[in-house]
């Protein structure tokens, strides 16, 4: 069965400063796909950033990165220019080629200090 | 984006009672859509699995006589609480995936909180 693991329960960040996220994944397929997902205080669930485990190049949307080590099934986040409202529920997903169902690590609390 | 509706965004009902959650997918059509519980602080936990004209898929523990999953059209799945009790307090959230194997994102619903008093 796949894993994701979130190790740290929660992280803080300096405004404008630039923060990661760690999550580490297993599995033994080849083909899946990795997402992050934030869920500020209005608990509703948005796709941060995605990456298709065939692509070599790491994704990236804006202030928002990622590290894609495919060997060491590492998959962090990095926020850049941290903003208030980057303040949330940060979870890491998987999802396997063949099989439709998300795989959500525990999460991890986000606060950014104005 | 698609979007996905959630209704009702918050009830409260009586131990003993049952109530229903819609999830409607507004502008497209979804084959599939998904049912995750929440509680406060931790992460989505898949419940079932609910395919268009057939039986939802529950995962491992989740009883199936206790949470009911219709999905009676392609924009549309419910889920029934039976018998509600006070465990059952949680946080609900629907999500679908848009039609097709290419499709990877899936798009959320609001969530409903259910309070069982």
């Amino acid at each position: 069965a796949q894993t994701v693991t979130q190790s740290q329960p929660e992280m803080s960040v300096q405004e404008a400063e630039t923060v990661t996220l760690s999550c580490t994944y297993d599995t033994s397929e080849s083909d899946y796909y990795l997402f992050w997902y934030k869920q500020p205080p209005s608990r509703q669930m948005i796709l941060v950033i995605r990456q298709e485990a065939y692509k070599q190049q790491n994704a990236t949307e804006n202030r928002f990165s990622v590290n894609f080590q495919k060997a060491a099934k590492s998959f962090s986040l990095k926020i850049s220019d941290s903003q208030l409202g980057d303040a949330a529920m940060y979870f890491c997903a998987y999802r396997g080629g063949a099989n439709s169902k998300l795989t959500f690590g525990k999460g991890i609390t986000l606060s950014v200090r104005p | 984006g698609a979007v996905v509706s959630q209704h009702p965004s918050r009830v409260i009902c009586k131990s003993g009672t049952s109530v229903k959650i819609e999830c409607r997918s507004l502008d497209f059509q979804a084959t599939t859509m998904f049912w995750y519980r929440q509680f406060p602080k931790q992460s989505l936990m898949l419940m079932a699995t609910s395919n268009e004209g057939s039986k939802a898929t529950y995962e491992q523990g989740v009883e199936k006589d206790k949470f009911l999953i219709n999905h009676a059209s392609l924009t549309l799945s419910t889920l029934t609480v039976t018998s509600a009790h006070p465990e059952d307090s949680s946080f609900y959230i629907c999500s679908a995936r848009l039609p097709g194997a290419a499709s990877l994102e899936a798009f959320f619903g609001q969530g409903t909180r259910l309070t069982v008093v």
